[in-house]
């Protein structure tokens, strides 16, 4: 069975703190992504990388960055964070190839208050 | 902008009814279309993935896709209590390794 893993399931953070959101997966999958999710919107794409030290933007980028230093490992970084960061953040992984392997399988999620 | 349509509900069915819930895709380049279940406060977990026209069973769910009217649907026999949850479609276009997520559906069973 594939398992995504993420650092914390809640975190508690004020204004201004960096915050490290962690991600790891044990199935040698080569395309990471972090999304974060509210009511109404939806899941909505931060990043992603598609090998190591790779990383494309998605759609809502700012105020973040990512690190993916080794395969099975992505970061997702809040270099200042805000009130509106607050949300529930998704780390997934799939695998590159045929095209039923593009199957994103999702960590349990790490909910984020910025206060 | 690719997008992924699917109606917020919440769409009620009697326990043991079929739910079915429909998804539209605007990108007609879409190769694959998954369909997540997402349990509250949980993360979504794969129900199952289609390709090809047609339909495709796999136990209670079964997934339809049309392409030439760019349609996904997934039905649910036997809906159960524990079938409440939101349901998300997702489609791949084959670029750039992404998936494009609608919004999803809630879908409530009612004893």
């Amino acid at each position: 069975d594939v398992k995504v893993t993420q650092s914390s399931r809640y975190l508690v953070k004020r204004t201004g703190e960096k915050v490290f959101l962690e991600c790891v997966q044990d199935m040698d999958h080569e395309n990471m992504f972090w999304y974060r999710q509210d009511p109404g919107l939806g899941l909505r794409l931060i990043y992603f990388s598609y090998d190591v030290k790779m990383k494309e933007k998605g759609d809502i980028p700012e105020g973040y960055s990512v690190s993916r230093e080794k395969k099975e490992r992505f970061s997702l970084i809040l270099e200042s964070a805000s009130t509106n960061q607050t949300s529930m953040y998704l780390c997934a992984s799939s695998h590159l190839g045929e095209r039923t392997q593009e199957t994103q399988y999702f960590g349990p999620g790490t909910r984020l208050l910025v206060l | 902008q690719k997008e992924v349509e699917q109606n917020s509900g919440p769409l009620s069915v009697p326990e043991g009814a079929i739910a079915s819930l429909n998804c539209t895709y605007s990108d007609r380049g879409s190769q694959s279309f998954f369909w997540y279940r997402q349990y509250s406060g949980k993360s979504p977990e794969l129900i199952m993935f289609i390709y090809s026209n047609g339909d495709k069973e796999d136990g209670r769910f079964t997934a339809q896709l049309n392409k030439a009217s760019q349609y996904v649907s997934l039905l649910i026999r036997d809906s159960q209590p524990s079938d409440s949850a939101t349901y998300l479609c997702a489609a791949f276009t084959g670029g750039g390794n992404k998936l494009t997520f609608g919004t999803g559906t809630q879908l409530k069973v009612e004893l």
